[in-house]
């Protein structure tokens, strides 16, 4: 079975300064996708980012990127420029590729609050 | 476009007692359907997924189980509610092969006294 590691459960940055978040997997597959989700104090679920485990690229929107290193098994998020609204938990999560009946669940991480000092 | 609707959104029940919430999704159609519970300062642990009408697996033996009466209908249910029963619960919904992501409801936090 697939786990998710996140060995940093507390966090914090200055304000418009960059943080990197820890993840790491544990897989034998080789296709599948990486998530980062935002859980803020409304314990909404928003997804931050994704990737593709067959895309070199690394993902980007806005101030979020990743560094994903497949053969380490590593997907980071880097936030940039952080802001006091990026004060969250955030999750790692992995999701198998294959499209079949019981892979099609997301296993997530234990999460990494993020706190933001202005 | 797509929406996912949980409720209600806080619920308080004593111990024994039944229990019923219910996830709906908008704008799609045979959507894999999941519930999730975080407990307090925890992560998100599956409790049950489906892929399509009456079919419902099981991730861990418990107190609680669930049914899909409808394609975009989910419900998470107990006959008699334990303690450990309280937590957060989330529904989430995807495409059939979840390549852009999980997109979750807003959550029922759930307080058994």
């Amino acid at each position: 079975a697939q786990t998710v590691t996140q060995s940093q459960p507390e966090m914090s940055v200055q304000e418009a300064e960059t943080v990197t978040l820890s993840c790491t997997y544990d897989t034998s597959e080789s296709d599948y996708y990486l998530f980062w989700y935002k859980q803020p104090p409304s314990r909404q679920m928003i997804l931050v980012i994704r990737q593709e485990a067959y895309k070199q690229q690394n993902a980007t929107e806005n101030r979020f990127s990743v560094n994903f290193q497949k053969a380490a098994k590593s997907f980071s998020l880097k936030i940039s420029d952080s802001q006091l609204g990026d004060a969250a938990m955030y999750f790692c999560a992995y999701r198998s590729g294959f499209s079949n009946f019981g892979n099609e669940k997301l296993t997530f991480g234990t999460g990494t609050r993020l706190t933001i000092i202005p | 476009s797509q929406t996912i609707h949980q409720w209600p959104a806080t619920l308080v029940q004593p111990v024994g007692s039944p229990l019923s919430l219910e996830c709906t999704v908008e704008g799609t159609s045979n959507p894999n359907l999941y519930w999730y519970r975080q407990a307090a300062g925890r992560g998100l642990q599956l409790l049950f997924y489906s892929v399509g009408i009456g079919q419902i697996s099981s991730e861990v033996p418990q107190n609680l189980s669930a049914s899909r009466p409808q394609d975009r209908q989910f419900i998470l249910s107990s006959k008699k509610l334990l303690l450990s029963d309280s937590g957060f619960y989330l529904c989430a919904w995807t495409r059939f092969d979840g390549r852009e992501g999980y997109t979750f409801g807003s959550g029922t936090r759930l307080t058994v006294v």
